[in-house]
């Protein structure tokens, strides 16, 4: 079936460093992408989302990158902080009559050092 | 935060009681969901409610007995569940179904015994 994926499943970077996390798609008709961020003990929080009719969206410090032609969807954390540290899913949804189903990856654990 | 609230935030059962887990949104949105939450798997899809309506049922087990008595209120019904069925169950909403960006509260962790 279709799926989303990650490549990696962790990623240490230091602070200040800038963080990309990356995701794969296999789904051709997905008009719609989302990050969230999880924390421990956390339920997942929205981060930024992008349509497939546009390639990049910027938010505060991040910042969404869509391929459609690889089917790639990346995001980077400008400045990482500590406080960025979390489990990071990319989750996406073929639009239609998909009712709001989200598809999601199974995560990047992203670990910020001092 | 806030937005979307679930209780209990931890629960232990046995495979022989009967528990419910509780969600609550708070940001008038018309579309709830059930997830859950497995280690090292991704984020399942158990139901999705679209004002009070089930539109989806993705082949859960029968133990697992959704309510939504209102668009803000959801509740997930448990019996005679399984050492397996441990795991973190996530509610989310959104303000439609096909509006796709789908808030999510902190989570119940179940433990089976």
């Amino acid at each position: 079936g279709e799926s989303v994926g990650l490549h990696l499943p962790t990623l240490s970077v230091q602070e200040g460093d800038n963080s990309i996390i990356n995701c794969a798609y296999s789904n051709s008709a997905s008009d719609y992408f989302i990050w969230y961020k999880q924390e421990s003990g956390k339920g997942p929080q929205f981060i930024i989302d992008i349509r497939s009719n546009m390639d990049k969206r910027q938010g505060q410090r991040v910042t969404v990158l869509l391929n459609k032609t690889v089917k790639h969807l990346s995001l980077q954390i400008a400045a990482t902080q500590p406080g960025d540290s979390a489990v990071y899913f990319c989750a996406e949804n073929a639009g239609g009559t998909s009712y709001g189903k989200l598809t999601f990856g199974q995560g990047t654990i992203l670990t910020v050092h001092p | 935060e806030t937005g979307v609230t679930q209780t209990p935030r931890h629960l232990v059962m046995g495979m022989t009681n009967k528990k419910s887990l509780k969600c609550e949104q708070h940001l008038g949105h018309n579309a709830m969901y059930w997830y859950k939450q497995s280690a090292k798997k991704p984020l399942e899809l158990m139901f999705v409610y679209s004002l009070e309506e089930r539109v989806e049922n993705n082949s859960v087990p029968s133990r697992f007995s959704p309510e939504c008595p209102n668009s803000s209120h959801l509740f997930l019904h448990l019996h005679t569940l399984q050492p397996e069925d441990s795991a973190l169950y996530l509610c989310a909403s959104s303000l439609s179904v096909t509006q796709e960006t789908q808030y999510f509260g902190p989570g119940t962790r179940l433990l089976v015994l």
